[in-house]
């Protein structure tokens, strides 16, 4: 069964600082990987994803992420954070387009001032 | 350009009420369409997809029901809810043609059940 996990509930980091924000997964095949973000009391908006190719995929607002095939990993990253990063995150999987997707449990940014 | 719509954005039902809540998506013919539900703004829950009119998977047994009357319409619906049903309600969808993998989620429908 695939499943996703993001090890983390909270993760605070100081303006201007690089973040992480972590992702594991465990699926058998080659996945489609993204990532998401979610701001209060809205829905969940497409960061970046990973097919196939280069193993750093470049997305909305700054974030990149790295597939890390041997690892099972897709850690979200960006090199200088800002207030304005604060959210809640989900990494997510499938095997194909059009799969149901598996969410992970979301990791909570507080970027403070 | 597509879009996804949802509505009403916010709900307040007394138990034993019946609810409705309506998704429609333009721009994209033949999209599989999805309900979840968020609880406490942390994990998503899948509750139904659709993959065609009158098409409809149900993923968690409970007090609600899905329709897809029409290609781009989905409506979750409820006879009697009751307090668990409270929570973020987010209606999504997938591409049909071109399919590129992504998940396009619509602003969601908050539901306070009292």
């Amino acid at each position: 069964a695939q499943s996703v996990a993001q090890p983390e509930d909270q993760v605070n980091v100081a303006e201007g600082n690089p973040l992480t924000v972590k992702c594991t997964y465990s699926v058998s095949g080659n996945p489609y990987l993204f990532w998401y973000v979610q701001y209060p009391n809205r829905g969940l908006q497409f960061l970046l994803k990973y097919i196939t190719g280069d193993n750093l995929v470049k997305g909305s607002y700054g974030f990149e992420a790295e597939f890390n095939k041997s690892q099972t990993s897709f850690h979200l990253k960006k090199p200088s954070a800002l207030v304005s990063d604060s959210a809640l995150y989900f990494c997510a999987v499938i095997l194909t387009a059009g799969q149901n997707f598996v969410f992970g449990p979301g990791t909570r940014l507080s970027v403070l001032p | 350009s597509q879009t996804i719509h949802q509505w009403p954005a916010t709900l307040v039902q007394p138990v034993g009420s019946p609810l409705s809540l309506e998704c429609t998506v333009e721009g994209t013919s033949n999209p599989n369409l999805y309900w979840y539900r968020q609880a406490a703004g942390r994990g998503l829950q899948l509750l139904f997809y659709s993959v065609g009119i009158g098409q409809i998977s149900s993923e968690v047994p409970q007090n609600l029901s899905a329709s897809r009357p029409q290609d781009r319409q989905f409506i979750l619906s409820s006879k009697k809810l009751l307090l668990s049903d409270s929570g973020f309600y987010l209606c999504a969808y997938t591409q049909g043609a071109y399919n590129t993998g992504e998940l396009f989620f619509g602003e969601g429908s908050r539901l306070t059940v009292l």
